[in-house]
């Protein structure tokens, strides 16, 4: 099956350091990958994709995430977090369902708490 | 543009009443996306549409379930009869997309997302 799998709940991070959120994916062929954020109340909102290319990759408010094919994953970076940067993060994955049509498929989410 | 436009933002209502839920996509946007999120579940797709036609609907959990699009400008999610079960919060989403799969059509645009409490 298709997926990907964000194994931690919560990640916390002090203002200023560097955060790390963790996706493992599991997919045939090559992986469309995606990361989302979700401030409260809010729908989410697209931060950046891998499609090909460069492993890594640059998206919105500074984050950055790292395609690794040998490890399966795309971990989202950001080298200085702010307190703003406290949201649920999702991993997505492009999936081929048995219809023959194509979706995101989602991570559990990842909630990220950073400390002024 | 205002972003995608949902309404109401809250609903609460009793078992066994019809629920219709509605969405406004950003202009242009061709692909528009209906959504469900609960903490069991996650995060899922129910059906989408593509100019107004409905492309994939095998996410829609049963019969009770029904969504339209009549025009490019609105769309409606329908649950009737209603159930405690189907509380979640309901998004709505659009995509600038020319290609069916392509990239872009992975660059979704969320609604703010309709919580509904069915007691």
């Amino acid at each position: 099956a298709q997926s990907v799998a964000q194994p931690e709940d919560q990640v916390n991070v002090a203002e200023g350091n560097p955060l790390t959120v963790k996706c493992t994916y599991s997919v045939s062929g090559n992986p469309y990958l995606f990361w989302y954020v979700q401030y409260p109340n809010r729908g989410l909102q697209f931060l950046l994709k891998y499609i090909t290319g460069d492993n890594l990759v640059k998206g919105s408010y500074g984050f950055e995430a790292e395609f690794n094919k040998s490890q399966t994953s795309f971990h989202l970076k950001k080298p200085s977090a702010l307190v703003s940067d406290s949201a649920l993060y999702f991993c997505a994955v492009r999936a081929y369902m048995n219809t023959g049509f194509q979706k995101l498929v989602f991570g559990t989410g990842t909630r990220l708490l950073v400390s002024p | 543009d205002a972003g995608v436009i949902q309404s109401p933002r809250h609903e609460v209502t009793e078992m066994g009443q019809e629920v219709t839920l509605r969405c406004k996509p950003i202009s242009g946007h061709d692909y528009l996306f209906w959504y469900r999120q609960t903490m069991m579940r996650g995060l899922e797709l129910l059906i989408y549409f593509n100019n107004n036609v409905p492309i994939d609907d095998s996410g829609m959990p049963e019969d009770r379930f029904s969504a339209k699009m009549p025009n490019a400008s609105f769309s409606t999610l329908k649950i009737q009869p209603s159930e405690p079960r189907d509380s979640a919060v309901y998004f709505c989403a659009s995509s600038l997309a020319s290609e069916l799969g392509g990239p872009i059509f992975y660059e979704q645009y969320f609604g703010p997302g309709t919580r509904l409490t069915v007691t």
